[in-house]
């Protein structure tokens, strides 16, 4: 079966450090695997996707996952944190085959000042 | 810009009385998808249309329906409402033959009084 984890539900980091929001997934076959970013009362924004090659992705407003398939992780990651990055984050997987995308838990990212 | 829109965005009715949400989309997918989301938990798929074909999750109550009379536009019905389908829910869009991610709307969010 498909599965998706977000093991933290809150990752806190102050303006201007590096961030990461941690995703690991479980698949049968190569995985299709995508970040979410949710802002209240919106919807899903799509930040990035592994599909297959290189396995950084560089993604919108500065974030980049690393693939990983010894690990089974793709990691969200970003350099340096801005304020307005604060907001829900949501981990995807979308098994061959299939066309339903299985959601991780959802890590709230809150960035201090 | 091409995009899904969901009306409307905030939606109130009464126990029981029956209540419909729509989406539209001008980004000519060929498959739309309803989701459920409660209190920043992850996004729950109730169904989704390839082209007109429909296909329910088996853990979508049967108070919920769906119409999709075109390829631009889909419906969620709620038969009667009861206080537990209080949520926000999300409309998303997406060309199947493709490796492109899901686009989803604003989403409506349904109080129920």
């Amino acid at each position: 079966a498909q599965s998706v984890a977000q093991p933290e539900d809150q990752v806190n980091v102050a303006e201007g450090n590096p961030l990461t929001v941690k995703c690991t997934y479980s698949v049968s076959g190569n995985p299709y695997l995508f970040w979410y970013v949710q802002y209240p009362n919106r919807g899903l924004q799509f930040l990035l996707k592994y599909i297959t090659g290189d396995n950084l992705v560089k993604g919108s407003y500065g974030f980049e996952a690393e693939f990983n398939k010894s690990q089974t992780s793709f990691h969200l990651k970003k350099p340096s944190a801005l304020v307005s990055d604060s907001a829900l984050y949501f981990c995807a997987v979308r098994g061959y085959n299939t066309d339903k995308l299985i959601f991780g838990t959802g890590t709230r990212l809150q960035v201090f000042p | 810009d091409a995009m899904v829109i969901q009306n409307p965005r905030y939606q109130v009715t009464q126990f029981g009385k029956p209540v419909t949400l729509s989406c539209s989309q001008t980004l000519n997918h060929n498959v739309m998808y309803w989701y459920q989301q409660k209190s920043s938990q992850a996004p729950k798929l109730l169904f989704h249309y390839y082209d007109k074909d429909f296909n329910n999750e088996a853990d979508t109550p049967d108070n919920f329906q769906s119409r999709r009379p075109n390829t631009s536009f889909c419906f969620l019905d709620i038969r009667s409402p009861g206080l537990g389908d209080a949520a926000m829910y999300l409309c998303a869009t997406r060309r199947l033959e493709s490796n492109q991610p899901q686009h989803f709307g604003d989403g409506t969010r349904l109080s129920i009084l």
